[in-house]
C-alpha cells in the first residue's frame, strides 16, 4: 500500500511560489502520481499527474526525483483564490482497478494564502 | 459540456428514516464512483461501478447502504436506515475508465445531515 505523507497545513502569501511537499516511500513500479484540490462545499478538483522528473501545466508543476520516494507540488504566484485543500494520491490502473488503495485521498494539506 | 450532476445537494433526516442520493456522470464516463467525506478529512471511497457492474464495493457497509446503476449511465446511493454517523458529504465523480491515472470529475456533493 502507496500510504502518502503530506503537511497537514502551510500558509503563504498573494505572489509568492508554493511548494507542497508528498512523500510516498512504498511507491511501486507502475504508480502515477496525482494531485487534487478542493474548495469549501465542491468535490475535488484534478490539478496535475506524472510519473517521473518534471511535469507543468497551466496551473501548477509537479516534480519527481528520481527514487520516486516524494514528489513536490508546485504553485507559482499563488493568489487568494488557491486557499484550498490540496490531495496527493499515488496508484496505479491495475491497483485501481482490483481495490481501493490506488483511490486513497488522506486528509490533504490545508493550504492558506494571505494577502 | 455538463460536469457530473448530483441531487439534492442538501438533505435533513430524522434518524432511521431512509434516503437516497442521485447521481449523473459525464456523458461517455464509463467508470462512476461514490464516496464519502467527513468533516476535515478527504474522501473515502465507498464502491465504483465499471459500466452497470460494482467492481469495487469493499468499503460499502451493505447492511445499510445500497447502490445501484442501471443501464450503466446514473447512479443512486441509498441508506436504510440513516444513523446519527452518517452525516457528511456524498460525493459522486466519473471517469473515463478505471484506474488512477484517469482523472476523476466529481460532483458538488450531496451534504446528509442526520438529526
Amino acid at each position: 500500500l502507496a500510504k502518502t505523507t503530506q503537511p497537514i497545513s502551510m500558509d503563504s502569501y498573494e505572489g509568492q511560489e508554493v511548494n507542497i511537499t508528498c512523500s510516498h516511500n512504498n511507491i511501486a513500479t507502475n504508480d502515477y502520481i496525482t494531485w487534487y484540490q478542493q474548495f469549501p462545499s465542491q468535490g475535488p478538483r484534478f490539478i496535475i499527474q506524472g510519473y517521473k522528473t518534471k511535469v507543468t501545466n497551466e496551473v501548477a508543476s509537479l516534480f519527481i526525483p528520481a527514487d520516486r520516494k516524494s514528489s513536490t507540488l508546485s504553485l507559482p504566484r499563488v493568489s487568494l483564490s488557491d486557499t484550498a485543500v490540496y490531495y496527493c494520491l499515488v496508484g496505479d490502473e491495475s491497483r485501481g482497478g482490483g481495490g481501493a488503495d490506488g483511490l486513497t485521498f488522506g486528509k490533504g494539506t490545508h493550504l492558506i494564502i494571505q494577502p | 459540456e455538463a460536469g457530473v450532476v448530483q441531487s439534492p445537494r442538501y438533505k435533513i433526516i430524522e434518524k432511521k428514516q431512509p434516503v437516497a442520493f442521485w447521481c449523473n456522470p459525464i456523458s461517455g464516463h464509463n467508470t462512476l464512483y461514490w464516496y464519502l467525506q467527513n468533516l476535515g478529512q478527504g474522501p473515502e471511497l465507498l464502491i465504483r461501478y465499471e459500466n452497470e457492474e460494482a467492481v469495487d464495493d469493499s468499503q460499502l457497509p451493505k447492511d445499510r447502504f445500497s447502490a445501484e446503476r442501471l443501464k450503466g449511465v446514473d447512479s443512486t446511493l441509498k441508506i436504510q436506515p440513516a444513523e446519527l454517523g452518517d452525516s457528511a458529504v456524498y460525493l459522486c465523480a466519473s471517469s473515463l475508465w478505471r484506474g488512477l491515472n484517469n482523472e476523476q470529475f466529481f460532483g458538488p456533493g450531496t451534504r446528509l445531515t442526520v438529526l
